[in-house]
C-alpha cells in the first residue's frame, strides 16, 4: 500500500517562530488532508489539499502532487498549536493512510 | 456546521466482552470509515462502508470485528470478545465521495480491562 512519511517526528519552537512540516508520500493520491490532533485527542482537520495551494489564518499548505509530496506551514507558532499534525492520504482504493505525525511543542 | 458524532466518549470494558461503538455521520454523507489509534501511535485505517457493504478493510480488521448501518442515521462497530490490545482510541469519519474530505468524530477512547 502507499506509504506516508512525515518530517520531522519532533519540533520544539519559541512562540512567534516559523514552521514548515513535511509530508512524502509514494504513489499518486486522490485525497490529502493535514489534521492538528489536539491534547484531548480530538482530530480538527486543517486542510483538505491534493494539490495546489491553501491559505486559512496563520497556516497554510502546498501539495505537489506530481512529486509527491505536501507541506504545511505555521506561521507566528502560538502555545495553542502544540500537538501532532498528522497528514494523510487516499491513494486508488478507499482506505485513508496517515504518517506518524509530528509532534510540535511551542514553547512560551 | 454539520459533525460526526460518536458515542460514549469513553468505554471501560471488561477483556472477552463485547463491546459496541456507536456514531452519527453527517446526514448527506455515504462513505463511512472507522479508524483506531492505539495510544501514542498513529492512525490506522479498520474499515470503509459504502452502500450498506464493507467496501475496502485492513488487515487489522479481522472476525472480531463488524460493522453495521441499521438504520438511517447510525454507524456501529462492534467488536466481538474484546482483548487487551483493543484499548485505543476509535474514530469514525464519513465523506460525501470517496475522494473528498473525511469528516471525523471526536472518538470513543475504549479501555480494556
Amino acid at each position: 500500500g502507499i506509504q506516508v512519511e512525515q518530517s520531522p517526528p519532533d519540533l520544539i519552537l519559541q512562540e512567534g517562530a516559523n514552521s514548515t512540516l513535511r509530508c512524502n508520500f509514494s504513489d499518486s493520491v486522490n485525497n490529502l488532508q493535514w489534521f492538528h490532533q489536539n491534547p484531548w485527542g480530538q482530530l480538527i482537520n486543517l486542510f483538505y489539499i491534493p494539490s495546489g495551494t491553501k491559505q486559512n489564518g496563520r497556516l497554510s499548505a502546498t501539495t505537489v502532487a506530481t512529486e509527491r509530496y505536501s507541506l504545511l506551514y505555521i506561521s507566528s507558532s502560538q502555545t495553542t498549536d502544540s500537538g501532532v499534525y498528522f497528514c494523510a492520504v487516499v491513494s486508488n482504493n478507499n482506505d485513508m493512510r496517515f504518517g506518524a505525525g509530528t509532534r510540535l511543542t511551542v514553547k512560551p | 456546521e454539520p459533525e460526526v458524532t460518536q458515542t460514549p466518549s469513553h468505554q471501560v470494558t471488561q477483556m472477552g466482552q463485547e463491546v459496541i461503538l456507536r456514531c452519527v455521520p453527517i446526514s448527506n454523507h455515504l462513505y463511512f470509515y472507522w479508524y483506531r489509534q492505539i495510544l501514542g501511535q498513529k492512525v490506522e485505517f479498520l474499515v470503509s462502508f459504502y452502500n450498506n457493504e464493507i467496501s475496502e478493510k485492513s488487515e487489522i480488521f479481522d472476525d472480531q470485528f463488524s460493522v453495521e448501518r441499521p438504520d438511517g442515521s447510525n454507524f456501529t462497530l462492534k467488536i466481538r470478545s474484546t482483548k487487551l490490545e483493543d484499548s485505543a482510541m476509535y474514530f469514525c469519519a464519513s465523506g460525501t465521495v470517496s475522494n473528498q474530505p473525511q469528516h471525523f468524530g471526536d472518538g470513543t477512547r475504549l479501555s480494556i480491562l
